[in-house]
């Protein structure tokens, strides 16, 4: 079984707009971390957001927000209005247990910002 | 700057000859990791490493082997490359961000490996 789902594998949004990535996770680790990364057409991985398993609010980080929905294993990245620089690949990824774990990454979601 | 520097960027090589990629560090990180990259599959760990060593497998480690006999390098070698390990290859190491007070892998910038 997947541990990081992504259903989406491309997006587009227009330039300005909101847009909501989707990721669903699978643990039975009360302890875990939530990650996003993106991945523009350079191919840097870029760190954009953290959420932990403890925290009792949505993470966020300039225009970036996490949704995060425990219930429902669901740590969505929202990116309030979009710029053309956002287009690129975002990643969900977790981690399990101890904070030094190996990150396991998601297929990843290819976003196009349309002018 | 997290100080990652990964060599070669890029390489083309024949299937069966070996092929060390070179992750260097300046920041004495004691956590490093190699990932591969490819199309419909995210990232996947190859082998991680915890301290001068100390290595162990990860996700898809067959046909690969890792040294680390410096905290600032780790070495990822293919004995005999195939055709299946054409792929980009990220080093990454494991530092703590001051605004989420997590450890967040910090990627190299890549190592594009074709085997023909």
């Amino acid at each position: 079984a997947q541990k990081i789902t992504q259903t989406q594998p491309g997006m587009f949004v227009q330039e300005k707009e909101a847009v909501t990535l989707d990721c669903t996770y699978d643990t039975s680790d009360p302890s875990y971390g939530l990650f996003w990364y993106k991945q523009p057409s350079s191919g840097e991985m870029i760190f954009l957001i953290y959420q932990g398993s403890y925290d009792q609010q949505n993470a966020t980080e300039g225009r970036y927000s996490l949704n995060f929905q425990k219930a429902r294993k669901s740590a969505n990245l929202v990116i309030s209005a979009s710029q053309l620089g956002d287009s690129a690949m975002y990643f969900c990824a977790m981690r399990e247990g101890g904070s030094q774990g190996n990150l396991i990454f998601g297929k990843g979601t290819k976003l196009s910002v349309k002018p | 700057d997290a100080g990652i520097t990964q060599s070669p960027r890029h390489k083309v090589t024949e299937t069966g000859t070996p092929v060390t990629l070179r992750c260097h560090q300046t920041e004495n990180h004691r956590y490093m990791y190699w990932y591969r990259q490819d199309p419909g599959h995210g990232l996947r760990l190859i082998h991680y490493s915890y301290g001068v060593k100390d290595t162990d497998k990860g996700e898809v480690s067959d046909g690969y082997s890792v040294s680390r006999s410096k905290t600032e390098d780790f070495l990822l070698t293919l004995e005999s490359a195939t055709s299946s390990q054409t792929s980009v290859y990220f080093c990454a190491i494991s530092d703590r961000t001051e605004d989420s007070g997590a450890n967040v892998l910090t990627f190299g910038a890549g190592s594009r490996l074709t085997v023909l």
